[in-house]
């Protein structure tokens, strides 16, 4: 089963430091998205694409915070000078995107990050 | 900003028992999914219901939709240990096509 799959499953960085997660979607899934989850409370958006294009950002996400989806593809997730406020589980989910709606996204399992 | 809102935060019910969880949302909407999450894991969608439905039933779940009243109710009948995780309603505003989630229920199961 080619659900999606995200890299790595825990990241420990220090703060200050850059990291960047990974989502390979499922393969005939023309949008994907990122959220923000911390503890007790529900996924947040952060951005998403459709194809390579990143159709919007959260005007939440600060700047030290970019993804990119090149060709399509897989997409990254970076965030530089990480915070300790930057810790939680980051979680991609990918959907096959039709105008008629009813979208249903299929979700990875998170990268989990702590920053010290 | 979370659009939905889940009540209750958290539920726990012995095993054979139904158990109701709601959710109210702030704006006109598409339709409205519920996605349960076990702990440390990704969300896996269970039913989406659209704006011109009322009632709809997959399994032992029922979820409605009064959207007049903006607010939705998911139903798990004659529960098992393994319906213990957090549910989650999640909705896509009109123009807007992304999936705004709430805080969620968290659901316990007791053997």
């Amino acid at each position: 089963d080619t659900g999606v799959s995200q890299d790595p499953r825990h990241k420990i960085t220090k703060r200050g430091q850059n990291v960047t997660f990974r989502c390979d979607p499922i393969s005939e899934h023309n949008r994907l998205y990122w959220y923000r989850q911390t503890l007790g409370q529900g996924p947040e958006f952060l951005t998403y694409f459709q194809n390579e294009a990143q159709l919007e950002k959260s005007r939440l996400l600060s700047d030290r915070f970019s993804a990119e989806r090149p060709k399509g593809s897989f997409s990254t997730l970076e965030i530089q000078r990480t915070e300790q406020g930057d810790s939680a589980m980051y979680l991609c989910a990918s959907s096959l995107f039709r105008v008629e709606g009813n979208e249903k996204l299929f979700f990875g399992s998170g990268t989990q990050l702590s920053v010290l | 900003s979370q659009q939905g809102e889940e009540d209750p935060q958290a539920l726990s019910i012995q095993e054979g028992e139904n158990a109701t969880m709601n959710c109210s949302y702030k704006t006109s909407i598409n339709n409205l999914q519920w996605y349960r999450q076990n702990s440390g894991r990704g969300l896996v969608h269970l039913i989406l219901i659209r704006s011109n439905e009322r009632e709809k039933h997959s399994g032992r779940l029922r979820v409605t939709l009064d959207t007049s009243k903006k607010s939705s109710s998911l139903l798990i009948t004659a529960s098992r240990a393994a319906d213990t995780a957090s549910y989650f309603c999640a909705t896509d505003a009109l123009n807007d096509y992304k999936l705004s989630f709430g805080a969620g229920t968290t659901v316990t199961v007791r053997a």
